[in-house]
């Protein structure tokens, strides 16, 4: 969905970098979501915000930091990679005032640390 | 918390047949249980959604199904296509609660033509 736009789409990266994966939205939804995608492991929220004040752990926080820096933007942060974040990150947005909270995903990032 | 399991991982079926995905949820409070369909190199998107205030819902060639004594929903494809290869995710949340989506494990359904 054009609206939800993640930079980088593949990052190669080394062990104990610092790198920045970056959400961007123009739905004007206040809550902003990042997960992580292994195979046969399905989608894993890592954080999310409900709005720009608004920041919290999802099930496998570890390792990583989130930073809201407005309504539309969401990054996350990998603070000291490791080879096995190695996977596919999604960030996605949601609508609370919707009866539907129907939750709409960028591309995703590709991330492969070595 | 809640944990939702799903299978079959994989699914083949031929092209025009019948496709279905079964889903359980831990949680009796969740109240809600979309279907998200991801394409090669997409993001996953919303196609079906079914809250526990009803026991089915259709969409044309797609259609979900609850049973919450059971804490299982289940998703019917009819008249497989070719572009109804994808992987498929199912999800429950507790709806005007904390809105946070737990997802199945997905699977890859192919069509064989």
């Amino acid at each position: 969905d054009a609206d939800v736009t993640q930079t980088p789409r593949n990052r190669i990266t080394k062990t104990g970098k610092r790198i920045m994966l970056e959400c961007s939205q123009t739905k004007g939804h206040d809550r902003m979501y990042w997960y992580r995608q292994d195979p046969g492991l399905g989608l894993q929220l890592i954080y999310y915000s409900f709005d720009v004040k608004d920041i919290n752990k999802g099930e496998i926080s570890d390792g990583y930091s989130v930073s809201r820096q407005a309504q539309a933007k969401f990054s996350l942060s990998l603070e000291s990679a490791i080879p096995n974040q190695t996977a596919l990150y999604f960030c996605a947005t949601s609508d609370p005032t919707s009866f539907a909270e129907t939750q709409y995903f960028g591309p995703g990032t590709r991330l492969l640390v070595l | 918390g809640e944990n939702v399991e799903q299978h079959p991982s994989t699914l083949s079926v031929q092209e025009g047949d019948s496709a279905v995905i079964k889903c359980t949820y831990s949680d009796s409070a969740s109240n809600y249980f979309p279907w998200y369909k991801q394409e090669l190199g997409k993001g996953p998107q919303l196609i079906i959604d079914i809250r526990s205030n009803v026991g089915e819902k259709k969409d044309q060639r797609i259609a979900v199904t609850l049973n919450k004594t059971a804490k299982h929903f289940s998703l019917h494809i009819t008249e497989t296509q070719p572009e109804d290869s994808a992987v498929y995710f199912c999800a429950a949340s507790i709806e005007f609660g904390n809105e946070k989506l737990t997802f199945g494990t997905g699977t890859r359904l192919t069509i064989i033509p």
